[in-house]
């Protein structure tokens, strides 16, 4: 079945530093990736997204490419600050109504 | 436009008792989804429905979850009797269609003691 994994958690970074967490997939079709964010007591939020090969999603500063050829949509922010500290969520769907299948999720802690 | 409603936003229970989440989505988004996000993990697919029609229950525990979208609106959970093992959060997400992406409600904390 499909699959999505996150680099393992927790990140902390200095404010200003570079920011990349990697995720991959696995699926049986030409998934749509996604990228949600959960900050503290809030619900999921999407990020950015992205439909289909070499498309890059972006927003807020983030990036993701859609890489087919070796499965990935890493995450990327060239200077994180204090407030992008939440979890985030690497997920795919099929397309159509097929529900998102999630990574585990990769805690972000950017300190001062 | 309003988000997805949840309620209540937190629930304390004892083990074998029973409790329900109400979930009222975005006007005219005919595709609702329960999630169960356990603590550390991923959110994962309980049920989704199609207007009032279940799509896939597949991984909804049928033994002692349930769930009903009346008139293909508001929807339940409901968990009968509860284990310690269900003390997580419960999103529910509802979708318009095809490329247009999912939207999450604040989710319901359960914790089971």
């Amino acid at each position: 079945g499909n699959s999505v994994t996150q680099m393992e958690g927790p990140v902390t970074l200095s404010e200003e530093a570079f920011l990349t967490i990697n995720c991959t997939y696995t699926a049986t079709g030409y998934p749509s990736l996604f990228w949600y964010v959960q900050y503290p007591g809030e619900g999921l939020q999407l990020l950015l997204k992205a439909t289909k090969a070499d498309d890059k999603g972006s927003n807020k500063g983030f990036e993701a490419t859609y890489r087919k050829e070796t499965t990935s949509f890493h995450l990327e922010k060239g200077s994180v600050q204090v407030s992008d500290s939440a979890v985030y969520f690497c997920a795919l769907s099929e397309g159509g109504n097929t529900p998102l299948v999630f990574g585990k999720g990769t805690r972000l802690s950017v300190i001062a | 436009e309003a988000g997805v409603a949840q309620s209540p936003r937190y629930k304390i229970i004892e083990k074998r008792q029973s409790v329900a989440f109400w979930c009222n989505p975005i006007s005219g988004h005919a595709t609702l989804y329960w999630y169960q996000q356990i603590l550390g993990q991923g959110p994962k697919l309980l049920i989704q429905f199609q207007n009032n029609g279940v799509v896939d229950d597949s991984q909804l525990p049928k033994d002692r979850f349930s769930a009903e979208r009346l008139k293909g609106v508001d929807s339940t959970l409901k968990i009968q009797p509860a284990k310690l093992e269900d003390s997580a959060v419960y999103l529910c997400a509802t979708s318009i269609g095809t490329g247009f992406g999912y939207t999450f409600g604040s989710g319901t904390r359960l914790t089971v003691v």
